[in-house]
């Protein structure tokens, strides 16, 4: 059992190219989520889905994209890199809202 | 505004004592309340967690965590530390939303 995936661990981008970040969960949970992670900050979130086709904005949404065109896969869209987006992101999973979330292992994402 | 806050940035006990993470929180009614733990360039793992009934819960790893609603505090502890629980800890909440809140996170680092 894989769990929640995330692909690449680590990238390096420039200002101004796009990326997408993968996640991938096998354990049928409907609801998935992005955040990101700064040093001092804790965890930021992104965007979430509650099923597949639905998606929603969350704290820190402004330059990133997402679709939820499956339940296995959440991908985040990056469109025009900049140096605040210099983060760690992780993906995780759960089968419900109140449950305890599965976490991915995460991106590094590097803007230069 | 529903909130967590993690007093401590940085914790450091010695291997074999006891440990007392602080946090608080700022909600009307009672919140879900979680603790996860993050090793280092891992994602986060699901300590335990509180809804109602008991104020004392049991969690993995041989932590334990207290809701005390006249403190407004989910206090996260261990009688025994050991050198493998060196990490980063947070505190997260569900409100009436759909996605975990965190806390900024306390490091704990454990001296021999």
């Amino acid at each position: 059992n894989a769990g929640v995936t995330q692909t690449p661990k680590f990238r390096i981008l420039k200002i101004g190219q796009s990326m997408t970040l993968q996640c991938t969960q096998d354990m049928n949970h409907n609801y998935m989520y992005w955040y990101r992670q700064d040093p001092g900050m804790g965890l930021k979130l992104i965007y979430y889905s509650v099923g597949a086709g639905i998606t929603d904005k969350g704290e820190v949404p402004n330059g990133y994209n997402v679709s939820r065109s499956t339940t296995e896969d959440f991908p985040l869209r990056l469109e025009l890199a900049a140096p605040s987006q210099t983060s760690v992101y992780f993906c995780a999973s759960s089968p419900g809202t109140i449950n305890g979330y599965t976490f991915g292992s995460g991106t590094r994402l590097t803007v230069v | 505004a529903q909130s967590v806050t993690q007093p401590d940035i940085h914790i450091t006990v010695s291997e074999g004592a006891s440990l007392e993470l602080r946090c608080n929180y700022s909600y009307g009614a009672t919140p879900y309340l979680f603790w996860y733990v993050q090793s280092p360039g891992q994602g986060l793992q699901l300590l335990l967690k509180y809804f109602s009934g008991d104020t004392l819960v049991q969690g993995i790893k041989g932590f334990e965590a207290e809701f005390k609603r006249s403190q407004s505090s989910f206090n996260l502890r261990k009688p025994s530390v050991h050198w493998s629980d060196a990490a980063e800890y947070f505190c997260a909440y569900i409100d009436s939303g759909y996605a975990l809140n965190f806390g900024k996170g306390t490091s704990l680092l454990v001296t021999p």
